[in-house]
């Protein structure tokens, strides 16, 4: 219950095109979903994150779904670029005190020029 | 400092070893996390600590893992008689609330254990 489920594990768009991951939770304690950006030798670096009383948050490019009834939630990257080519993880957060997070096995993005 | 410092970066150390992986986090942070990061897996918590409250250990994989923070700053995981599995990168992150919003994570260290 308390894992999030992320895919696909890896990804492969076109300059220009549409990335899109997925991750689903069970426990709906989880309370902020964040998504994070990790480059090779980097540790992961906040993306952009949800609360689950919104469907959808934009920050740019980047664009966050979220389906509170279907315990589902997407991060949508538009005109994908090269450059966005990381490692993607979600994330939930548990509101039980210690506020850590929970982390999902990551998406592997590559960008094709 | 502008952000988290982990060090080593790396560290190659032999089986049966013990090792001492050294994290300091953002001033003023009170929060501190270290999570560890294997191969094609996700993040997977470790231990976490909040200002002087006792810290929360519930991710410690075994008990020849341990952490300390000192001084509500720089923390310290060490990992006693190392295991090939123990191999990973380690990961450790701060937040300047106890709720942890933005997590700034360190660069971590690369373990190896041979």
């Amino acid at each position: 219950q308390q894992q999030v489920k992320q895919s696909p594990q890896s990804l492969i768009v076109q300059k220009g095109g549409i990335s899109i991951i997925n991750c689903a939770y069970e426990n709906t304690a989880f309370d902020y979903f964040p998504w994070y950006q990790q480059f090779p030798g980097k540790g992961p670096a906040l993306l952009i994150a949800i609360r689950p009383d919104v469907s959808e948050k934009k920050e740019g490019r980047f664009t966050i779904s979220f389906n509170k009834s279907a315990k589902q939630f997407s991060l949508h990257i538009m005109d994908s670029q090269p450059g966005d080519s990381a490692t993607y993880f979600c994330a939930a957060r548990t509101d039980s005190g210690t506020y850590k997070y929970i982390f999902g096995t990551g998406t592997r993005l590559k960008v094709l020029a | 400092g502008a952000g988290v410092s982990q060090s080593p970066s790396n560290k190659v150390t032999e089986k049966g070893k013990d090792v001492e992986l050294r994290c300091d986090p953002i001033s003023g942070h009170t929060a501190l996390y270290w999570y560890r990061q294997s191969l094609g897996q996700g993040l997977e918590f470790l231990i976490y600590f909040q200002g002087n409250s006792a810290p929360d250990k519930s991710g410690l994989p075994s008990d020849r893992f341990s952490a300390e923070r000192t001084g509500g700053s720089v923390s310290t995981l060490t990992i006693q008689r190392t295991q090939q599995e123990d191999s990973a990168v380690y990961l450790c992150a701060s937040s300047s609330a106890g709720r942890g919003y933005g997590y700034t994570f360190g660069s971590g260290t690369r373990l190896t254990v041979v």
